[in-house]
């Protein structure tokens, strides 16, 4: 079954830093392009950052970049985003999501999320 | 970035009656190489993640009922639910992958009337 399935959320204090992870089955990772989307409380869908299937280049949205990293260990076939300076409104639900291809895709599958706040 | 609006932001409709709701872009998300509009929409049932349900602005997803169809091209598109269910009360996004960065309409909430 094609399966995605994150976690590493968690309360964070303002400046502090989380790791996500998302662990992925049925399909090889390396072939399709993957992203994180968040989504805050009661709000709409945001793009965080996405990579590429069959290259290491990388994407970030604005609101992230320079201090949220996206990666992906094929080998143990999950999908990490290093957040680091974490301010109140990363508060969030973070969803990996994968591409119906290598990258200039859809998001065909979607995982259930974990909730990341910062707050002190 | 490209701009995707939705609308209405909320929308009741009776049951078995049509709903519509709009997507428009701030440029044309129509690649002219291949003839595809790079425009998907997305359905989140509360407490749930988003299903994808429509890809290339017109493709039904595996599995999705048939009354769910997508239309339009270029920077105009539009879902439509022929005969609403229940089951459809959801928020609906609509989301390009034209280019980077990925960008999400704001939602459209789906009621029964």
């Amino acid at each position: 079954e094609v399966q995605l399935l994150e976690s590493g959320g968690g309360l964070v204090q303002p400046g502090g830093s989380l790791r996500l992870s998302c662990a992925t089955s049925g399909f090889t990772l390396k072939n399709y392009g993957m992203s994180w989307v968040r989504q805050a409380p009661g709000k709409g869908l945001e793009w965080v950052a996405g990579l590429r299937g069959s290259d290491p280049t990388t994407y970030y949205a604005d609101s992230v970049k320079g201090r949220f990293t996206i990666s992906r260990d094929n080998s143990k076939n999950t999908l990490d985003l290093q957040m680091n300076s974490l301010r109140a409104d990363d508060t969030a639900i973070y969803y990996c999501a994968k591409a119906g291809a290598e990258w200039e895709h859809y998001f065909d599958l979607w995982g259930q999320g974990t909730l990341v706040t910062v707050s002190s | 970035d490209i701009v995707m609006t939705q609308s209405p932001d909320s929308l009741a409709v009776s049951l078995g009656e049509r709903a519509t709701i709009n997507c428009k872009s701030s440029q044309s998300v129509l690649y002219s190489s291949n003839n595809r509009d790079y425009l998907a929409w997305y359905q989140q049932k509360s407490g749930q993640p988003p299903k994808l349900i429509i890809y290339w602005a017109s493709t039904r997803d595996s599995g999705v009922p048939d009354r769910f169809s997508g239309s339009g091209s270029g920077t105009d598109f539009t879902l439509t639910i022929s005969s609403l269910q229940a089951e459809d009360v959801a928020v609906y996004y609509c989301q390009q992958y034209y280019n980077n960065p990925r960008t999400f309409g704001q939602g459209t909430k789906l009621e029964i009337k």
